[in-house]
């Protein structure tokens, strides 16, 4: 099993454009997370979803959108990318019961 | 908002000794989490004690919860230099979401 895996693991862009930021499970869990995480700041909720079809913000959204088509991916969007973004970013799956988050290796974004 | 505290920020000791960092939260929670990162790399789940529980044990982890302090340590006993990561408490309300605090940084030299 892969576990929790991202695409891409490094991507440099610059002001103004867009990008998908892709994770994917395949432990069957319901909860999809993804988190930001900056020097001296530990990690930040930007979105997460229960369940396949329903999402919900967490506390750093602004700048972002997600989606969650389906149980075993959830699409992390950047609109409109700024140099806030700056960040590496994380993506967690978990079950409700265990309550244990697993996570990816994440992705290094460096907006220009 | 940060809703754990880690303490200290880092701590550097040598192989074998114990190393302990403790963690502080602000409101009640259902259970608490201790996670490790490796440089570069994705979180790690170590441990989950929950709140009616006030001490749990995992290999050469030490888990204790005190919810009338708010505070959780974590105490890994003779430490090597594997050990060498950033150590993360998280916290979860009942809101399958979980808060985390800014990390202690564990550097052990051999």
């Amino acid at each position: 099993n892969a576990g929790v895996t991202q695409t891409p693991k490094f991507q440099v862009l610059k002001t103004g454009q867009s990008m998908t930021l892709q994770c994917a499970q395949d432990m069957n869990h319901n909860s999809m997370y993804w988190y930001r995480q900056d020097p001296g700041m530990g990690l930040r909720l930007i979105y997460y979803s229960a369940s396949e079809g329903t999402t919900d913000k967490g506390e750093v959204p602004d700048g972002y959108n997600v989606s969650r088509l389906k149980k075993q991916n959830f699409l992390l969007g950047l609109e409109s990318a700024a140099p806030s973004q700056t960040s590496v970013y994380f993506c967690a799956s978990g079950g409700r019961e265990s309550g244990e988050q697993f996570f990816g290796p994440g992705t290094r974004l460096t907006v220009l | 908002s940060q809703q754990g505290e880690e303490d200290p920020q880092a701590l550097s000791i040598q192989e074998g000794e114990n190393a302990t960092m403790n963690c502080s939260y602000k409101t009640s929670i259902n259970n608490l989490q201790w996670y490790r990162q490796n440089s570069g790399r994705g979180l790690v789940h170590l441990i989950l004690i929950r709140s009616n529980e006030r001490e749990k044990h995992s290999g050469r982890l030490r888990v204790t919860l005190d919810t009338s302090k708010k505070s959780s340590s974590l105490l890994i006993t003779a430490s090597r230099a594997a050990d060498t990561a950033s150590y993360f408490c998280a916290t979860d309300r009942r809101e399958e979401k979980l808060v985390f605090g800014k990390g202690t940084k564990l550097t052990v030299n051999p």
